[in-house]
């Protein structure tokens, strides 16, 4: 079964510092694994996924993610924090059956709630 | 592309009440989720369609829970005896088909706020 652990339910970090939000996964196959985040009132947006390709994401807004296998983990980076990268940020992974007509279930953490002060 | 729609954005209600909320997905989009999102947590997948076949219900849509999509289109999911445990984010996504489905990337709504008094 795929599962997904993020660590850090709260992570504050000062405007322009580095930005690491942990995801350690777990997967019985090769996983495909999403970042969304989160802002108030709103939907989630995807910021970007790993899909097998290359184990450097970038996404949008400046963050990326890297893939390690061997830690089974997708961290979430972003080299300076800005004030509008206060959100919440969900790493999901990917249940999607591997027939014909599947569908993307996907399992999501529990979050991340990101402050950024000046 | 006007995105998924919700509706209603936030919905108060008692106990022992029906309650039921409603999803415009993007219209070239034939799959859509239904998730649920209490405080604290993540998303937590409810039900999915493909068109207005339902083919997957969690354990956690109790029979309580009842989702439609009748036309393929827009889709509803109604709470029948509301309880306090049903007050939550109830998510609605919509993704377009693709021959890699684990990569499709799902499109979610706004939300509809559920409190249940």
């Amino acid at each position: 079964a795929q599962s997904v652990t993020q660590l850090g339910s709260h992570v504050s970090v000062s405007e322009g510092a580095l930005v690491l939000l942990r995801c350690n996964y777990s997967s019985s196959v090769p996983p495909y694994l999403f970042w969304y985040v989160q802002y108030p009132n709103q939907g989630l947006q995807l910021l970007l996924k790993y899909t097998s390709a290359a184990t450097l994401v970038k996404g949008i807004n400046g963050f990326e993610a890297e893939f390690k296998k061997s830690e089974t983990s997708f961290h979430l980076t972003k080299p300076s924090a800005h004030m509008s990268d206060a959100a919440e940020y969900f790493c999901a992974v990917s249940a999607a059956r591997v027939y014909s007509g599947g569908y993307n279930k996907l399992i999501f953490g529990a979050g991340t709630r990101l402050a950024v002060h000046p | 592309d006007t995105g998924v729609s919700q509706d209603p954005r936030h919905k108060i209600t008692k106990r022992g009440q029906n309650v039921t909320f409603r999803c415009d997905p993007i219209s070239e989009h034939n799959r859509l989720y239904w998730y649920r999102q209490t405080l604290g947590q993540g998303p937590e997948f409810l039900t999915y369609f493909q068109n207005e076949a339902q083919l997957e219900k969690s354990r956690l849509l109790s029979d309580r829970f009842s989702a439609e999509r009748p036309k393929g289109s827009f889709s509803t999911l109604e709470i029948q005896r509301t309880e306090q445990g049903d007050s939550a984010m109830y998510l609605c996504a919509s993704s377009h088909p693709g021959p890699d489905s684990g990569a499709n990337v799902l499109t979610f709504g706004a939300g509809s706020r559920l409190t249940v008094l």
